[in-house]
């Protein structure tokens, strides 16, 4: 079974801190998802990456950068947090393009004081 | 951008009844729309792909189905379990996005 890992199931920052949030992903899929979940507003897309080194910009990619400099990993970055930032980040790996199903981690529940 | 709409935000029904799931899109035509089911605390699990020229796709006491006319696709549990209490998102892919339905909450009552 694929397996998608989350660093933190939970995390607490300040405000104006940078955070990373990072995720492992152990079936060489080419794909990872950054989403956050927010209550009716659903999954919205943050970045993409189809490729080591390759990234996208989602439907939401403002504040947020990612990184991914391994095929296996990929990091979200809040260069600078805010309180609007406070949510459920899940990542996402998927092999192929678009039409294969996505296998997500089980969240990070991220706050900002 | 795309916009996807599920029906209703939860569903009570009945335990063995078959429940149905609507998921309306608009401003794309997909070529495939896929269905999620996800428990608290817990990421979406993928449940079934549905490709456009496919009218309708079965697995277990799953079947869904997909209009591309009405942009509509229904997601139905038949004889419906307490287990299959979750919430379930319909997702498809537009261009290179990606996009998500805000979820429906299903709960059957033993």
């Amino acid at each position: 079974d694929v397996k998608v890992t989350q660093s933190s199931r939970y995390l607490v920052k300040r405000t104006g801190e940078k955070v990373f949030l990072e995720c492992v992903q152990d079936m060489d899929h080419e794909n990872m998802f950054w989403y956050r979940q927010d209550p009716g507003l659903g999954l919205r897309l943050i970045y993409f990456s189809y490729d080591v080194k390759m990234k996208e910009k989602g439907d939401i990619p403002e504040g947020y950068s990612v990184s991914r400099e391994k095929k296996e990993r990929f990091s979200l970055i809040l260069e600078s947090a805010s309180t609007n930032q406070t949510s459920m980040y899940l990542c996402a790996s998927s092999t192929g393009y678009s039409n294969q199903p996505q296998h997500f981690g089980d969240g990070t529940r991220l706050s900002i004081l | 951008s795309q916009k996807i709409e599920q029906n209703s935000e939860a569903l009570n029904i009945q335990e063995g009844k078959t429940a149905t799931l609507t998921c309306n899109y608009t401003n794309y035509s997909p070529a495939y729309l896929q269905w999620y089911r996800q428990d608290p605390g817990r990421g979406p699990v993928f449940l079934l792909l549905i490709r456009e020229n496919e009218k309708e796709k079965r697995k277990e006491r799953l079947k869904v189905t997909f209009d591309t006319t009405l942009k509509q696709s229904l997601f139905h549990i038949t004889a419906s379990q307490p287990a299959d209490s979750a919430t379930y998102l319909c997702a498809l892919a537009a261009g290179n996005q990606f996009y998500f339905g805000t979820g429906t909450s299903l709960t059957v009552i033993p």
